[in-house]
């Protein structure tokens, strides 16, 4: 199993321009979530789909950011337009529980490190 | 409200040391669930166990141990005999029955000197 695939690992980008961040899940799996890391918040769910429906974007921090998983195996966060504030790790995570994914975790990906300048 | 406290920002042993990171949790909730995950400098985050609040059973995993007192509201991990591979930060979670969210706390810095 190659395990939650994202990209890319790495991402510069000027302000006020457009950002794309990919994930492709687990095959099987049927929750897949987007958190956010930063040194001054930690790690802050964003948002989490189950059966490829977003079931909480709460912690989306605005309209700016968005999210789809337009199939099982793929998902999309993008930041229109991006800030210096949005510079952060992203990961993407995704779990199978048969409807209770608390009991197996979540396996992450390795994450993408965005920088805003 | 929920929250996770993980009070050891930093801790460094030397190799072969026993080490214990601590975690405290708040909640309201009577059904929860306790995850500790592994960030090594690689920078993914590793799954390493689940506690459910109905199971209060230590357990032990080769060199790792949990340990989770409802009473004291803590779900603390040892380290025995660490080694440089140890060296990562380290995470608590906690998630309630009604809601998939996870909320981490700001992590334990573990260096394991050699």
């Amino acid at each position: 199993d190659a395990g939650v695939i994202q990209s890319p690992r790495h991402e510069v980008t000027e302000m006020g321009q457009e950002v794309t961040l990919r994930c492709k899940p687990i095959s099987g799996h049927d929750y897949l979530f987007w958190y956010r890391q930063t040194m001054m918040r930690g790690l802050e769910l964003l948002i989490y789909f189950n059966n490829n429906v977003p079931i909480d974007d709460s912690g989306m921090p605005e309209d700016r950011f968005s999210a789809k998983m337009p199939n099982a195996s793929f998902s999309t966060l993008k930041i229109q337009p991006s800030e210096p504030r949005d510079s952060a790790v992203y990961f993407c995570a995704s779990s199978f529980g048969g409807g209770r994914p608390r009991d197996y975790g979540y396996t992450f990906g390795s994450g993408t490190r965005l920088t805003v300048v | 409200a929920q929250k996770v406290t993980q009070a050891q920002t930093e801790i460094s042993v030397v190799e072969k040391e026993d080490v214990t990171l601590d975690c405290v949790y708040e909640t309201r909730d009577t059904t929860y669930y306790l995850f500790w995950y592994k960030q090594p400098p690689s920078g993914e985050l590793v799954f390493l166990i689940r506690r459910n609040s109905f199971d209060e059973q230590n357990e032990i995993s080769g060199r790792y141990s949990w340990n989770f007192q409802k009473s004291t509201s803590s779900f603390n991990f040892t380290i025995t005999a660490s080694q440089v591979v140890d060296s990562a930060v380290y995470f608590c979670a906690l998630s309630s029955s009604g809601t998939y969210k996870y909320i981490f706390g700001t992590g334990t810095r573990l260096k394991v000197l050699a």
